[in-house]
């Protein structure tokens, strides 16, 4: 994989739906993943989806992807206050080898 | 199960110092990756072990950076000389099949 984009930013009020978005360029990624990561801590996956899926439903969070146009895109259902944080894009290939966005700061109002 | 131990959390240095980061992954797990996270970016791979065998260092800064896992399981990673630009979080994950990571808490450190 060479390029994971993501927008910067994305504010939501509490109780909508947020959906983050993420183009990828390996057409040969295996895994596309969702990972959280809260003030000072590591990364906590999410959520995943394989190549050949279309869609993945998981409690709130839905993963949609578009494989023709590298289009992944992660949507929470109900955001809450505990959802902010920053999300992060990923592509796995190979031998587990990723490569990672620079990440989605959500801000979640009250 | 005990998650991906990591230590110090917290280290500042100044430059031209050398420094060690410590990594316990998951019991189990064969795959064990390390990244650098600088403010405001997403990690970048810096080594990924498969059991104690080197998988991919092509982004490890070889001049200074250096990386071992002994025995498979615990890894270190060290600095030597240090940079102000080494400034980042090194963050550790390890992998049961080398796809879902696991992450640590990470290290973050400062260099003066």
């Amino acid at each position: 994989g060479e390029d994971v984009e993501q927008s910067l930013f994305l504010s939501v009020r509490e109780g909508d739906s947020s959906v983050i978005n993420c183009t990828y360029t390996d057409s040969s990624s295996t895994y596309l993943y969702w990972y959280k990561q809260e003030p000072g801590a590591g990364l906590q996956l999410l959520t995943y989806i394989f190549s050949n899926m279309d869609m993945k439903q998981d409690q709130r969070l839905t993963v949609l992807l578009n494989k023709k146009d590298k289009h992944l895109s992660l949507r929470i259902a109900d955001t809450q206050t505990g959802d902010s944080a920053i999300y992060f894009c990923a592509e796995t290939w190979g031998a587990g080898k990723s490569t990672f966005g620079d990440g989605t700061t959500l801000t979640v109002k009250p | 199960e005990a998650g991906v131990a990591q230590s110090p959390r917290y280290k500042i240095i100044e430059k031209r110092q050398s420094v060690a980061f410590w990594c316990n992954p998951i019991s189990g797990h064969a795959t064990l990756y390390w990244y650098q996270q600088i403010l405001g970016q997403g990690p970048k791979l810096l080594i990924q072990f498969q059991n104690n065998g080197v998988v991919d260092d092509s982004q490890l800064p070889k001049d200074r950076f250096s990386a071992e896992r002994l025995k498979g399981v615990d890894s270190t990673l060290k600095i030597q000389p240090a940079k102000l630009e080494d400034s980042a979080v090194y963050l550790c994950a390890s992998s049961l099949q080398g796809y879902e990571q696991y992450f640590g808490p990470g290290t973050r450190l400062t260099v003066t």
